[in-house]
């Protein structure tokens, strides 16, 4: 059990160009979420995967922002057009779907855009 | 209002102290509550679940919901410079996603 990794650590960017972040999860687990955490608050949920299907979404989550987790173990975030706004930490997690569902976090990513 | 509520702090106290850690929610349809524990540049880590309300205790750290008034509580005994981080609560309902309160920072000096 390596955990969860996630790639890159940091991203530096300007406004307006596009990033993608990408999320390894745990191998056993099916669900991994995604959350945004800004500095003074708690993770924001984003969105979740179960497997390959992704299956909530947040109001949170703009047009710009498209996840996907093509063969149900990897997954990646992608902002199209970034904004300022957009500075944040990224953070990955998964899970079993049995027991109490803990999920385990990714140490994020954090972006900043300029 | 949010949904969950925790005072930032941050909360000083010296080593062997007990701590409280509280917070509270407004959505009905809670029923798991945990509390993660977040280091600096860190990932959050699930330090204690528990289903409904009561208590439940692990080692130095005792959770504590109270459902009728929508109250969450950790106890910290004796307390440990290890302890410093930023602690959140985190209920959930039926679909098993935590809504995370802003967290508390706690600092525990030697």
């Amino acid at each position: 059990d390596t955990g969860v990794s996630q790639d890159p650590r940091h991203k530096i960017t300007k406004r307006g160009q596009n990033v993608t972040f990408r999320c390894d999860p745990i191998s056993e687990h099916n669900r991994l979420y995604w959350y945004r955490q800004t500095l003074g608050q708690g993770p924001e949920f984003l969105t979740y995967f179960q497997n390959e299907a992704q299956l909530e979404k947040s109001r949170l989550l703009s047009d710009r922002f498209s996840a996907e987790r093509p063969k149900g173990s990897f997954s990646t975030l992608e902002i199209q057009r970034t904004e300022q706004g957009d500075s944040a930490m990224y953070l990955c997690a998964s899970s079993r779907t049995s027991g109490n569902n803990e999920q385990f976090f990714g140490p994020g990513t954090r972006l900043t855009v300029l | 209002q949010k949904e969950v509520e925790q005072d930032p702090g941050p909360l000083s106290v010296p080593e062997g102290a007990i701590v409280s850690l509280n917070c509270t929610y407004s959505n009905s349809a809670f029923q798991y509550f945990m509390w993660y524990r977040q280091y600096s540049r860190k990932g959050p880590e699930l330090l204690m679940y528990t289903y409904s309300s009561g208590n439940k205790e692990d080692g130095r750290f005792t959770a504590q919901v109270d459902k009728s008034s929508k109250y969450i509580s950790l106890f910290i005994r004796d307390s440990q410079p290890s302890d410093s981080a930023t602690y959140l609560c985190a209920p959930s309902g039926g679909s098993y996603i935590p809504t995370f309160g802003r967290g508390t920072s706690l600092i525990v000096h030697p």
